[in-house]
Formats: C-alpha cells, sequence, structure tokens
C-alpha cells in the first residue's frame, strides 16, 4: 500500500536558519502530495501542495517540489522564525482522496 | 466562522463507557473523513463518508460506528472503551473525492479512557 516516509524530529534550529525536512513517498500512479503543519493544541492545516510531477508548491515562505524521480516531496524554507515551530506532516493521496502520513517531524525554532 | 466544528475539545471517560464525537462542516462539502491520531503523533485515516454513503472504512473495530445524518454531520460514536482509544480523533472535510481536493481539519477531540 501507499505509505509517507519523513525524517524523525525534533529538528531544533536557531531564528533565521535554513530549514529541511525530508520526506520520502512510495504509492502508485500519481498522487497528490501535501505538507500539512499542527500548531501546538490546534488541528492540522494545509501548507502546501503539489498534485504533479515538477509542481512546486510555495507558502509562507515554505516550498516543496514534487520529485516523481527520487519519490520525494522536501520541505524547505529559507529562514525560519519562532512562530513557525509545530509538527509537519508529510501525506498524499491516491484513490479515494484518502490521506496517508507520514510520522510528523517536530520543529523547534530558538530565537 | 468556524470552517469544521468538532465537539467536545476534550472527553474523559472510564473503560466500558460509551461515548460520541460530533463533527459539523459548513463548508457546503460532499466528503467527510475522521482521523485518528495517537500518542506519537501518527495519523491515520478511520472512515470516509461521501453524501451519507460509507466509502472508507480502514481496518477499524466495530466498537467504532459512524453515523452521517445529512452531508454536513458525521458523527463517530465509540462503544465499550478501552484504553487504547485514547488518542486525538479529526474530523475533515472535502468537496468530492479527487485526489487534489484539499481537506479541511476540525480542531480535533483529545479523548482519554482511564
Amino acid at each position: 500500500g501507499d505509505s509517507v516516509t519523513q525524517m524523525e524530529g525534533p529538528v531544533t534550529l536557531s531564528e533565521e536558519a535554513f530549514l529541511t525536512i525530508n520526506c520520502t513517498y512510495t504509492a502508485t500512479g500519481y498522487p497528490s502530495l501535501f505538507w500539512y503543519v499542527q500548531y501546538p493544541g490546534e488541528g492540522l492545516q494545509l501548507l502546501l501542495k503539489a498534485t504533479k510531477a515538477d509542481d512546486k508548491g510555495s507558502n509562507k515562505g515554505f516550498e516543496a517540489t514534487y520529485r516523481k524521480e527520487t519519490t520525494s516531496f522536501h520541505l524547505e524554507k529559507g529562514s525560519v522564525q519562532v512562530s513557525d515551530s509545530a509538527v509537519y506532516f508529510c501525506a498524499l493521496t491516491n484513490a479515494g482522496n484518502m490521506l496517508t502520513f507520514g510520522g510528523g517531524t517536530r520543529l523547534m525554532v530558538k530565537p | 466562522d468556524t470552517a469544521v466544528s468538532q465537539t467536545p475539545k476534550y472527553l474523559v471517560t472510564q473503560m466500558g463507557n460509551d461515548k460520541s464525537i460530533k463533527c459539523e462542516q459548513n463548508l457546503g462539502h460532499d466528503t467527510m473523513y475522521w482521523y485518528k491520531q495517537d500518542s506519537k503523533k501518527f495519523l491515520k485515516i478511520m472512515f470516509s463518508y461521501n453524501n451519507k454513503e460509507l466509502i472508507i472504512n480502514e481496518t477499524v473495530p466495530n466498537r467504532f460506528s459512524p453515523k452521517s445524518p445529512d452531508k454536513a454531520h458525521l458523527n463517530l460514536h465509540i462503544n465499550s472503551l478501552e484504553l487504547g482509544d485514547s488518542a486525538v480523533y479529526f474530523c475533515a472535510s472535502s468537496q468530492g473525492q479527487g485526489i487534489k481536493n484539499e481537506q479541511f481539519f476540525g480542531p480535533g477531540t483529545r479523548l482519554t479512557v482511564l
């Protein structure tokens, strides 16, 4: 079945550091790929998405590119802020629009 | 206006009890979902309903029974609660079932079984 693997956290960075959270997937066909963010005590919010190969999703300074050749969708941000501290989930949908999530990566940004 | 709402936000109960969690969306979506997030933050789909009909039922004990009285509501009833049911339960909705259709999540219900 489909699966998503992302780097384990926590990832601890200083403010203004560069962020990369790795995500790779296994799926049949042509899934859509997503990054969701969960701030402390809150539900999940869609951060960005890409629906076909080579698409780049971007939002709030975050970017991720759908790489079919490496089955990856790594999340990047050039300069993180304390307010970016949260848990980030990589996910995919395939037939039936069922979201399959990675295990989540906690990001902690220190001032 | 809250797009996807859940009640209650917190639920603490004893083993063996029966409880329900309610979900409502005001987005006009036709598809709703329940997800379970365990203590390690791992998220997994439980159920999906489209136009009040069950379309996805993952490997979930039959103590869990979803009910969709209309397209805007998807409630989750749990019988004979067990310690392992403790988790955060998220409701979500989308318009259609296509893989490009974004799912909107509710704030979650934290269930604690003692």
